[in-house]
C-alpha cells in the first residue's frame, strides 16, 4: 500500500517557466512533509519542508503548498532553471517516538534551456 | 553538508557472497537509516538505528541485517546476497525525532551494489 504517490514520473518545462511537481497521502497520521532533490550519482539532498500546521512555505524559488483536506502537497518552483534538472522526492512523517519517513517513487524533472 | 560517507561506493559481487556496507558519520546525530533506491520504488527504508545497539526493520528488512556498535557507524549485512539485491544504497541520518520534533535526514553519497 503505497503511502505518499507521486502519480506522474516525469515532467519536462522551459526554462523561465514555472515547474509544479505534486504529491498525494494517503495516511492521515502524517503531519510534517519534506521534498528532496537527488542528481544522479549522488544521494538526495533536502529542498523544504512544511508542517501540516502551515499551508505554505517559501524559500528563494521555492514553495511548497499543502491541503489536507485533500492529502495533496505541490512544489512550485519559479522561474526554473536547467539546474533544476533533477528528480524530486515528496515524503511524509509522523510525529512520534523513531518516526521515519515514507518518500514517494520520485518525478523526474528536465527543464529545457 | 553533513559528514557521512559510505564504503565501498561501488561493489560487484556474486549471489551467495555476504556483502557489508558501511556508513559512517561524524555529526554525531542518534539516528541512521540505510535505504535502497529501485527504478520504479523511489527509497525505501530497510533498517533504521535509534541509538548504539538499537536498530529497528523498515519496510524492505528481509535478506538484511544491520549493526550500530559505535555512533558514527552503522552497517549494512547482506548475509548471502541475491540479484534482487541488486540497488543502489542510501545511508542517512538525523538528529532526533519524537513528539515535536520532526525527522529532516541527511544523505550519504550512496553505494552501487550489483549482484551478478
Amino acid at each position: 500500500d503505497q503511502q505518499v504517490k507521486q502519480n506522474s514520473p516525469s515532467l519536462s518545462v522551459q526554462e523561465g517557466r514555472i515547474s509544479i511537481l505534486n504529491c498525494d497521502y494517503t495516511n492521515s497520521m502524517f503531519d510534517y512533509f519534506l521534498w528532496y532533490k537527488k542528481y544522479p550519482a549522488e544521494g538526495p539532498t533536502f529542498l523544504i519542508s512544511i508542517s501540516s500546521i502551515k499551508d505554505k512555505n517559501e524559500d528563494g524559488r521555492f514553495t511548497v503548498f499543502l491541503n489536507k483536506s485533500a492529502k495533496h502537497l505541490s512544489l512550485h518552483i519559479v522561474p526554473s532553471q536547467p539546474g533544476d534538472s533533477a528528480v524530486y522526492f515528496c515524503a511524509a512523517s509522523a510525529a512520534g517516538a523513531n518516526s521515519k519517513l515514507t518518500f514517494g517513487k520520485g518525478i523526474t524533472l528536465s527543464v529545457r534551456p | 553538508d553533513a559528514g557521512i560517507t559510505q564504503s565501498p561506493r561501488h561493489k560487484v559481487t556474486e549471489t551467495g557472497t555476504p556483502v557489508t556496507l558501511r556508513c559512517h558519520q561524524t555529526e554525531n546525530h542518534r539516528y541512521m537509516y540505510w535505504y535502497r533506491q529501485d527504478p520504479g520504488h523511489g527509497l525505501r527504508l530497510i533498517h533504521y538505528s535509534y541509538g548504539v545497539k538499537d536498530t529497528d526493520k523498515g519496510e524492505v528488512s528481509d535478506g538484511y541485517s544491520v549493526s550500530r556498535s559505535k555512533t558514527e557507524d552503522f552497517l549494512l549485512t547482506l548475509e548471502s546476497a541475491t540479484s534482487s539485491q541488486t540497488s543502489v544504497y542510501f545511508c542517512a541520518i538525523s538528529w532526533t525525532s519524537g513528539p515535536g520534533y520532526y525527522n529532516e535526514q541527511f544523505f550519504g553519497p550512496g553505494t552501487r551494489l550489483t549482484v551478478l
